[in-house]
């Protein structure tokens, strides 16, 4: 159980173009999702922390016309990376909290999205 | 402010040696502790985790950690190292600031198994 998945794996696009990375919930309802990114052999940098049906509350740094981030329903939350530059590039993870948790404060992680701006 | 410290970036240990991560925390109240795996290719996994009770919290895949609040530490234990061990451990400590809870994570223990 606590399954997430992200989607695409990896991706190389082209600077300038925008890339949407979608991020699921399989087996359980997830009223917060998060949005990370990790740089090599580097740790986990929190972007954004998402409730389904609200906006998203970004951390101090991260441009929120930039990384557009979308949570419409318990399942799917979806980042989009606006006009990308090389300096995108990085490995976004994804991490969905159960509904059901109550206080465990567990987060389930997706395998992550290797994004390519060339 | 709150900070989770891994002083070691890199440890190699021989297959069926034992092994210690550590992990300090800095944290005003009762800190909740995580540790989390990342092996290449998977989503990062929970191993273990501390609320309150016990200060020795078992985990999976034969792991441990224990809870020293006079340290500020929550090293991770494992008495007998398998190759497949081998990945990036992360320690975590929850931030219970405003409404949102997140995550303050470590810079990383990545380990290495000797064959």
């Amino acid at each position: 159980g606590a399954v997430v998945s992200q989607h695409p794996s990896r991706v190389i696009c082209k600077s300038g173009t925008s890339v949407k990375i979608e991020c699921r919930s399989l087996d359980f309802q997830a009223t917060t999702m998060f949005w990370y990114r990790q740089f090599p052999k580097q740790s986990l940098m929190l972007m954004a922390t998402s409730n389904e049906g609200s906006k998203a509350t970004y951390e101090q740094g991260v441009e929120k016309d930039k990384f557009l981030i979308n949570h419409a329903s318990l399942t799917l939350s979806t980042l989009t990376v606006t006009s990308a530059h090389p300096e995108d590039s990085s490995f976004y993870i994804c991490s969905a909290r159960d509904a059901a948790s109550g206080y465990s404060y567990e987060q389930y992680f997706g395998p992550g999205t290797r994004l390519t701006v060339t | 402010a709150q900070s989770v410290t891994q002083p070691d970036i890199h440890i190699t240990v021989s297959e069926g040696a034992s092994l210690e991560l550590r992990c300090n925390y800095s944290y005003g109240a009762t800190p909740y502790l995580f540790w989390y795996v990342q092996s290449p290719g998977q989503g990062l996994q929970l191993l273990l985790k501390y609320f309150s009770g016990d200060t020795l919290v078992q985990g999976i895949k034969g792991f441990e950690a224990e809870f020293k609040r006079s340290q500020s530490s929550f090293n991770l234990r494992k008495p007998s190292v398998h190759w497949s061990d081998a990945a990036e451990y992360f320690c975590a400590v929850l931030s219970k600031a405003g409404n949102n809870r997140k995550l303050i994570w470590g810079l990383g223990t990545s380990l290495a198994v000797n064959p």
